[in-house]
Formats: structure tokens, C-alpha cells, sequence
């Protein structure tokens, strides 16, 4: 199975927003709601940021939101802060009962 | 609050078998899927398999003839076993939980710390 297509470094300002992408196939993200989007710190284990494309875990801002259109998922972080520096990383079910992961996104806030 | 925690070797021999295991504490292994995925240093993460709590598993095509996962639902744990290892599995190895809604798996909301497993000799 091929890793899902995202691009490896995105940037913003404090308090614009940014939008990463996740492009797979219809065997993976355009088949199923089963996209998850994870944000992960250095040295530190990833952390679920949205589930079934578009739904928040508790505890999670608002400023972070999913979306998905076809074969391609999309992270949307509204308001960009420092904190939000980070790599963030895509992730589907497939058509052949696995899971596959997105290269990452390394996001800069400037 | 569920906790999960990995445990094992920190360094393998090359050709050996990479073992691994992931302790469950704060809520039950029963009625979950759980997964192991790694990172390679300085690399992204990858999905290596999943294994239910009744013991029905699944794993990454490119690993599938090496990865071997097993579930203790009287100890709360489950575990990794990757054989023949060579360089190119050296990797931080974490565990993770589903977040599974009514029978539905959508993402894994309880991860491990994280331990790193080098191959070298």
C-alpha cells in the first residue's frame, strides 16, 4: 500500500489560518469516513486531532477542523498560534482492512 | 484514564526477532482494536498491523510476512513480535488504542510514550 500524499511543509502567521491536504485513492480516503488527522511534537508520541474526517476528540480547539472531498482529506487550523508548531500526519482505513499513514506536514508558524 | 505503556529490548541483533510488548492500564484491552506503529528516526510514522481483543489481526503488506501480534486479555496486553530484523527497523515502536464508535473504528486516541528499538550488532 502507497503512503497518502501530503506536502511536507506548509506555513502561516500567527493567527491566519492554514490548510493541509491528504490525497489518497478511492480504495482509501475516498471510499471511507475512517481519516484521522494527528499532531506530533518532538520527542513526543502523536496525538488524534480529528476523527472520521471531520469530528474533534474532547479537549481539542475548535481552531482545528476536517473536511473531505473525494479522494482528499483536508486539515483546516483557523487562528494559527506558536503552539500549533508541529508535524502533523494523515491517516485512513483502506479497502483492504488496513490502515495507512500520510508522509506528514511539517507546519511552521513564522 | 487509559495508559498504555511499551516494554522490551532496546537493542536487536541483526536477524533476530524484534519483541515488544504494550501494557494496558485505567480501562480494559476488551472491546478495542489495538495497533502498533513505528517512526523511524527523523522519518514519518508507519502503520505496522491491529489486533483485536479476540485475537483477529491484520498488518501492513510490507511487513506481513514478518509480523506476528498476540493479545493477553488476562494481563491487559498485547504484543509485537518482527522477525529476521535488520537496520531499517530501527525505529521509535509505539502502541495505540482505536477510538472505535458503535463498532466503528476512526482513529487511535490512546498512544504509547513510545520506545525506540535499534538493530545493530
Amino acid at each position: 500500500q502507497s503512503a497518502l500524499t501530503q506536502p511536507a511543509s506548509v506555513s502561516g502567521s500567527p493567527g491566519q489560518s492554514i490548510t493541509i491536504s491528504c490525497t489518497g485513492t478511492s480504495s482509501d480516503v475516498g471510499g471511507y469516513d475512517s481519516v484521522s488527522w494527528y499532531q506530533q511534537h518532538p520527542d513526543k508520541a502523536p496525538k488524534l486531532m480529528i476523527y472520521g474526517v471531520s469530528n474533534r476528540p474532547s479537549g481539542v480547539s475548535n481552531r482545528f477542523s476536517g473536511t473531505k472531498s473525494g479522494n482528499t482529506a483536508s486539515l483546516t487550523i483557523s487562528g494559527l498560534q506558536a503552539e500549533d508548531e508541529a508535524d502533523y500526519y494523515c491517516n485512513s482505513f483502506t479497502s483492504i482492512s488496513t490502515w495507512v499513514f500520510g508522509g506528514g506536514t511539517k507546519l511552521t508558524v513564522l | 484514564q487509559v495508559q498504555l505503556q511499551e516494554s522490551g529490548p532496546g537493542l536487536v541483533k541483526p536477524s533476530e526477532t524484534l519483541s515488544l510488548t504494550c501494557t494496558v492500564s485505567g480501562g480494559s484491552i476488551s472491546g478495542y482494536y489495538w495497533s502498533w506503529i513505528r517512526q523511524p528516526p527523523g522519518k514519518g510514522l508507519e502503520w505496522i498491523g491491529f489486533i483485536h481483543y479476540s485475537g483477529t489481526t491484520n498488518y501492513n503488506p510490507s511487513l506481513k510476512s514478518r509480523v506476528t501480534m498476540s493479545v493477553d486479555t488476562s494481563k491487559n496486553q498485547f504484543s509485537l513480535n518482527l522477525n529476521s530484523v535488520t537496520a531499517a527497523d530501527t525505529a521509535v515502536y509505539y502502541c495505540a488504542r482505536y477510538l472505535t464508535v458503535s463498532g466503528y473504528s476512526y482513529g487511535l486516541d490512546y498512544w504509547g510514550q513510545g520506545t525506540l528499538v535499534t538493530v545493530s550488532s
